[in-house]
């Protein structure tokens, strides 16, 4: 049962312009999420997180929006960059547990 | 700071042997770890919770016995893969939750490429 999940495999955007990428969530106790950008053979690394208290968190480039009545949470990256190409994961977390539920993963590609 | 380190980054191994993996924090204390797996192109599976002093929390589905985690000091965990084989290749990739932060924020290694021949 895959509790996070990323519909998207790929998304391919050009220089410049908004990258979106979206994350599903099925548990509703979930209260704290995340994004992680990820290269091949290596780690995640941490991007962006977000309370359920909150509706937007804002981070440079980076925006998280999250829509709880949905369960629905976004990643907008403007304006994106070559370097921005990587894998990106959202997580999910409850209070009480410091487990993380990965979801399947976004390979963004800018294009330059 | 909140640096992540892991040991080995690759190993190939035959089958049947065991394997360890090192996970340390290098700036800061964790008395809790996480491992992770990862198979080509799917996501991070959580496999256990290490925890500093105490049994490692296993995943559902995950053998205790054949995933083994001890978590001796505060900045290194280590898991072993004993008698080893093919179906266990795969991305290990641990974390740690740096005490003293608001939330659960958690640091990650850089991960362990395992091959199992």
């Amino acid at each position: 049962d895959q509790q996070v999940k990323q519909n998207s495999p790929s998304l391919s955007v050009q220089e410049g312009r908004i990258s979106i990428l979206n994350c599903d969530y099925t548990n509703s106790m979930f209260d704290y999420f995340l994004w992680y950008k990820k290269y091949p053979a290596e780690g995640p690394t941490f991007l962006i997180s977000i309370s359920s208290i909150k509706d937007k968190n804002e981070d440079g480039r980076f925006t998280v929006f999250l829509n709880k009545s949905a369960k629905h949470l976004s990643l907008h990256i403007v304006p994106s960059q070559p370097g921005d190409s990587a894998v990106y994961f959202c997580a999910a977390s409850y209070s009480g547990t410091y487990k993380y539920i990965f979801g399947t993963g976004t390979r963004l590609k800018v294009l330059a | 700071g909140a640096v992540v380190s892991q040991h080995p980054s690759w190993v190939i191994c035959k089958s049947g042997t065991s394997v360890k993996i090192e996970c340390r924090s290098l700036d800061f204390q964790a008395t809790t770890m996480f491992w992770y797996r990862q198979f080509p192109k799917q996501s991070l599976m959580l496999m256990a919770t290490s925890n500093e002093g105490s049994k490692a929390t296993y995943e559902q589905g995950v053998e205790k016995d054949k995933f083994l985690i001890n978590h001796a000091s505060l900045t290194l965990s280590t898991l072993t893969v004993t008698s080893a084989h093919p179906e266990d290749s795969s991305f290990y990739i641990c974390s740690a939750k740096r005490e003293g932060l608001a939330y659960n924020e958690q640091f990650f290694g850089p991960g362990t490429r395992l091959t199992v021949l």
